[in-house]
């Protein structure tokens, strides 16, 4: 089955520590995303990629880097710089070849705490 | 200011009250407006894609309305299994920003 695999869905970070999270997708999507959740609040924005080799920071980028090797790959690393990291992290996909406005489809997230 | 509002934060039916949720926005040149279902501890899960005022899009007990300003998503004689977060998300002139309202989170008693 086509879908967005996110890895692992808990995490635990201790103090001055860097954290990666994986996000892998087999449905040949150009663009991929990094949202945050939190309590009460809607998604926000960390970085997007339309195209492998090229990212873009979105609304809530500091303390945070990606990589975009890979089509099917977009991993998020959580560096020591991001003071408030606690929140459920959601990758997405979709694919702009079929039209401009077609919709993002989710992972199922990893949950990040701090130890 | 780009914005994206849902009403109400929390709204609790007994199984076979109908009612319907609100998805208020102030975003510039809507593409499309997108409705998503999240269960706890899951990622949205995609529902319906609006992207002129006037359509409608049905599936099972949900249809899903637009206008110039707001959408509507009814529910149609709910069931428990109806039971989860609604999202709502907008779509403006940057096709890569999704504007994301908080969710209205639906309790459907049996």
């Amino acid at each position: 089955d086509g879908g967005i695999t996110q890895s692992p869905k808990y995490l635990f970070r201790k103090e001055g520590q860097n954290v990666t999270l994986s996000c892998e997708q087999n449905l040949n999507h150009d663009a991929m995303y990094w949202y945050r959740q939190d309590p009460g609040q809607g998604l926000r924005l960390i970085y997007y990629s339309q195209i492998v080799n090229d990212f873009q920071k979105g609304d809530i980028a500091e303390g945070y880097s990606v990589s975009r090797e890979k089509k099917e790959s977009f991993p998020l690393t959580v560096t020591s710089a991001q003071k408030n990291p606690t929140a459920f992290y959601l990758c997405a996909s979709r694919n702009p070849g079929q039209g401009h406005n077609q919709p993002q489809h989710f992972g199922d997230g990893t949950r990040l705490s701090i130890l | 200011e780009d914005q994206v509002t849902q009403s109400p934060e929390a709204l609790r039916l007994q199984e076979g009250e109908s009612s319907s949720l609100n998805c208020s926005y102030t975003v510039s040149g809507l593409r499309g407006l997108f409705w998503y279902r999240q269960d706890p501890g899951k990622g949205p899960e995609f529902l319906f894609t609006l992207y002129s005022a006037g359509e409608e899009k049905e599936k099972e007990r949900l249809k899903a309305t637009l206008t110039k300003k707001e959408s509507f998503l009814h529910i149609t004689a709910p069931k428990p299994e109806d039971s989860a977060t609604y999202l709502c998300a907008v779509q403006g002139f940057n096709f890569n920003k999704f504007y994301f309202g908080s969710g209205t989170k639906l309790n459907v008693k049996p």
